[in-house]
Order: C-alpha cells, then structure tokens, then sequence
C-alpha cells in the first residue's frame, strides 16, 4: 500500500519548544517537499530535497530544519524561532521525470498553547 | 516572480450543474500545471497534470486547459455533484517546486 504518511496528526506545543513532524514516503519518490498552509492563504514552501543528504530553503524556511538522511524519510523541526508556528503542514514527494507530479501526505495541524 | 491568482475565492452552485475555476498565472516559463483537491482537514488529492507542452487533460467529470501565451488554465466540471464540494487548488510547476494559488472553494447544493 504506497503512499505518504505524516505523524502525528496532531500536535500541541508550548512556546519555546521545538517539535518535529515526522513525513515517510514508501513511493519510492526522488524529492519531497514540506509545506504550510495557513487560513486564507495557499500552500508556502518551506523546504524541499531533491537527493538524499540534500536540501535547499523554500520561501519561509526561517525558524524550521529539515535533514535527509534516507530516501524515504523528510523530518521538519519547528524551532522555537519560529514566530507564528500554529498552522497546517503539509509533506509531499515528486519522481523526476517528464511529469514531475507532487502526491501529498494527510498533513500535521501545529498549536501552539 | 510567479504568482497565481484563482478567482472566484468561493462559489455555490446547484447539484448538476456545470461549472469552471479560474487560474491566472503571471510568468508563462512554466513546467507543468496541477489542479488539487482539498476536503477540510485533509491533505491534497492530485486531480489532472498539464504537461507545459499540452492543451488539456480530462478525468472522467473533470477537463483542465492551459493556455500559457494569456496564463491561463481553467479547470471544467461537469455535472457536479454534492460530493465535488471542495477547495480547488492550482499550482504551477517549475523545475523545482510548485506555486499554488490560494484556491476556490466550491459548494454544491443539493
């Protein structure tokens, strides 16, 4: 059963804290992709990987770290330099090929108390 | 810079009728094009990809076109159903990541 599955599907933090999200993909897919979503607004890049032990920032990357040590796993930690965390996040991953088409996770709602 | 604009932000429309989303897009050097899905609280379902190269695809109810030269896309549903109520999404592809628009949300009354 292939797919994207993001943990958990909720999360509560308190401020000053860090918390990761965890995202795992069994697609077998090149690159993956962290996203938020806030209310009103569309999806924001916040990080992406193309290889494994490779990634570059997305248009909001401060106050978040990604690593990619394996193929199938894209960890996010929002740190607690993050101003505003609370908000939906979303995980996707892409194959390279002709298409380039992104799948996407069930998604982690983040707040902060 | 890319931007996308979907207009309307909301639409409600009977069951059965037939109906079209709007994607503007500002920078044609584009890679691909998406149309998305999204049940509140959920993720995304990818619906149709439109190749930079193509005109159009079709899933069953659903046809999405690209025109690149006006920036354009348009996405048609036919005979929409309650079921089909949802927030759309479109994002444009370049060779790396996707610029999504902030959607249109449909409601179809029964």
């Amino acid at each position: 059963d292939g797919g994207i599955t993001q943990s958990p599907k909720y999360l509560f933090r308190k401020e000053g804290q860090n918390v990761t999200l965890s995202c795992e993909q069994n697609l077998n897919h090149d690159a993956m992709y962290w996203y938020r979503q806030d209310p009103g607004q569309g999806l924001r890049l916040i990080y992406y990987s193309q290889i494994v032990n490779d990634f570059q920032k997305g248009d909001i990357a401060e106050g978040y770290s990604v690593s990619r040590e394996k193929k199938e796993s894209f960890p996010l930690t929002v740190t607690s330099a993050q101003k505003n965390p609370t908000a939906f996040y979303l995980c996707a991953s892409s194959i390279f090929n002709s298409r380039n088409e992104q799948f996407f996770g069930p998604g982690t709602r983040l707040t902060v108390l | 810079k890319q931007e996308v604009t979907q207009i309307p932000a909301a639409l409600s429309v009977p069951e059965g009728e037939n109906l079209v989303l709007n994607c503007s897009f500002t920078d044609s050097a584009i890679y691909n094009l998406q149309w998305f899905r999204q049940d509140p609280g959920k993720g995304l379902t990818s619906l149709l990809l439109i190749q930079s190269s193509q005109r159009e695809q079709t899933s069953g109810r659903l046809n999405a076109s690209l025109d690149k030269s006006s920036g354009r896309s348009t996405l048609y549903i036919a005979a929409s159903q309650p079921g089909d109520s949802a927030t759309y999404l479109c994002a444009l592809g370049g060779s790396e990541k996707l610029v999504f628009g902030k959607g249109t949300k449909l409601t179809v009354n029964p």
